[in-house]
């Protein structure tokens, strides 16, 4: 199972917008709703930010925001925060209960 | 407050073994879905493992197959990982994460880091 392809870096000013990309396959992003996105800062356990390609979990902002279109998931992260500088990993269930991630995203807060 | 707490990594040489341990508490243990998710050193996250509440479904990657071994203690809360035959590129925090219905790897622990060198 190869990973899902994310851009390794993006970059926003506060308040500003950004997305990052998660193309997988039609075996996988393509395929299921379990799509799921993580955030994860320096030396911390990674957060559950989106699950079902749309959903925020209680306590997530709604500057979070996901969506699909085809084998590509996207994560939306509108009116930047100097918190929200971290690293971004989208995740897709991958039949037959197997999971496969993205490589990862460094989000910068310039 | 849902609680993940891993222990058991640490320095091993390659072929050696390991058992690591993730305490859990805060939620109803036997109705979560576990998992084991690892990450290498400066890398991203990569899923190893995965075990039904009941502990009758398990799954593994291809990359841990035929070496790891999940199980779970549902009376103890407790989860593990039986490592053997372990490789350089095993190194990593090995994180524990639950799920629950459509929500993958709701919570996770902090992670315990196993590094396998001679």
């Amino acid at each position: 199972q190869s990973a899902l392809t994310q851009p390794r870096s993006v970059s926003g000013s506060p308040e500003q917008s950004v997305t990052i990309s998660c193309t997988g396959t039609s075996a996988d992003v393509g395929n299921y709703n379990h799509v799921s996105w993580y955030q994860q800062h320096p030396g911390k356990a990674p957060r559950l930010i989106i699950y079902e390609v749309t959903q925020r979990p209680s306590g997530v902002p709604d500057r979070f925001s996901g969506s699909r279109s085809g084998n590509t998931a996207s994560l939306t992260i509108s009116g930047l925060q100097a918190e929200d500088e971290a690293d971004y990993y989208c995740c897709s269930y991958a039949a037959t209960y197997t999971w496969v991630f993205g490589g990862g995203t460094k989000l910068t807060v310039l | 407050e849902v609680q993940l707490v891993e222990s058991g990594g640490g320095l091993v040489q390659p072929g050696g073994s390991l058992r690591l341990s993730c305490a859990a508490s805060g939620f109803s243990f036997s109705t979560y879905e576990m998992n084991w998710v690892r990450q290498a050193p400066g890398k991203g996250l990569e899923w190893i493992s995965y075990i039904s509440g009941s502990g009758k479904t398990i799954y593994y990657a291809a990359s841990v197959k035929g070496r790891f071994t999940i199980s779970r203690d549902n009376a103890k809360n407790s989860l593990y990982l039986y490592m053997n035959s372990l490789r350089a590129e095993d190194t990593a925090v090995y994180h524990c994460a639950s799920s629950f219905a459509s929500r993958d790897f709701e919570n996770w622990g902090q992670g315990t880091l196993v590094t396998v060198s001679s």
